[in-house]
């Protein structure tokens, strides 16, 4: 129940194109949905991240999507560029667990130019 | 703002040896520190929970004795891998939750640990 299941494994893109990455999870008592990226030999950076009282959170390029009744998030990579190429990881947590992150498997994603 | 950083970036040791792994928070107060442990082309596994000045909450299956931490300050977490083996050969993450935005955790970039 404290799963997140991330999908798919590995993405590949070609530039210009529409990314997306979808998680799904089971606890409903988890508050908080955070998307890291992650470049080969650095540590992960945070992305977006979305609370469940919305349904959707835009920054730049970058866009949650969340539905809330299908216990779903999606991150959406508008334009996707070479530079976007790296490893994206899906979160969740709950407040009342001091912040603990459950993270997902990880999309491997590859834009082509 | 919310920079983490971590020391040494890499570290090659024999084995039998300990090595210390130190993480700060340079710009923010962090009263929680997260240590992480990631092999090639997999996911995030988090170790254990790091509070200021109490005990560290180890994730089941990691051994305290092997892995000890310490969070002496609100700035700083050290994770001690003691008489290292080449099975603990693996990248090292921390990170720091930050009070606000809520529940938003930033993270360190790695330790590179090579035991030989």
């Amino acid at each position: 129940q404290q799963q997140v299941k991330q999908s798919p494994q590995s993405l590949i893109v070609q530039k210009g194109g529409i990314s997306i990455i979808n998680c799904a999870y089971e606890n409903t008592a988890f508050d908080y949905f955070p998307w890291y990226q992650q470049f080969p030999g650095k540590g992960p950076a945070l992305l977006i991240a979305i609370r469940p009282d919305v349904s959707e959170k835009k920054e730049g390029r970058f866009t949650i999507s969340f539905n809330k009744s299908a216990k779903q998030f999606s991150l959406h990579i508008m334009d996707s560029q070479p530079g976007d190429s790296a490893t994206y990881f899906c979160a969740a947590s709950m407040g009342n667990q001091g912040g603990k992150l459950i993270f997902g498997q990880g999309t491997e994603l590859s834009v082509k130019p | 703002g919310a920079v983490v950083s971590q020391h040494p970036s890499w570290v090659i040791c024999k084995s039998g040896t300990s090595v210390k792994i130190e993480c700060r928070s340079l710009d923010f107060q962090a009263t929680t520190m997260f240590w992480y442990r990631q092999f090639p082309k997999q996911s995030l596994m988090l170790m254990a929970t790091s509070n200021e000045g109490s005990k560290a909450t180890y994730e089941q299956g990691v051994e305290k004795d092997k892995f000890l931490i310490n969070h002496a300050s609100l700035t700083l977490s050290t994770l001690t891998v003691t008489s290292a083996h080449p099975e603990d050969s693996s990248f090292y993450i921390c990170s720091a939750r930050s009070l606000l935005p809520y529940n938003e955790q930033f993270f360190g970039p790695g330790t590179r640990l090579t035991v030989l």
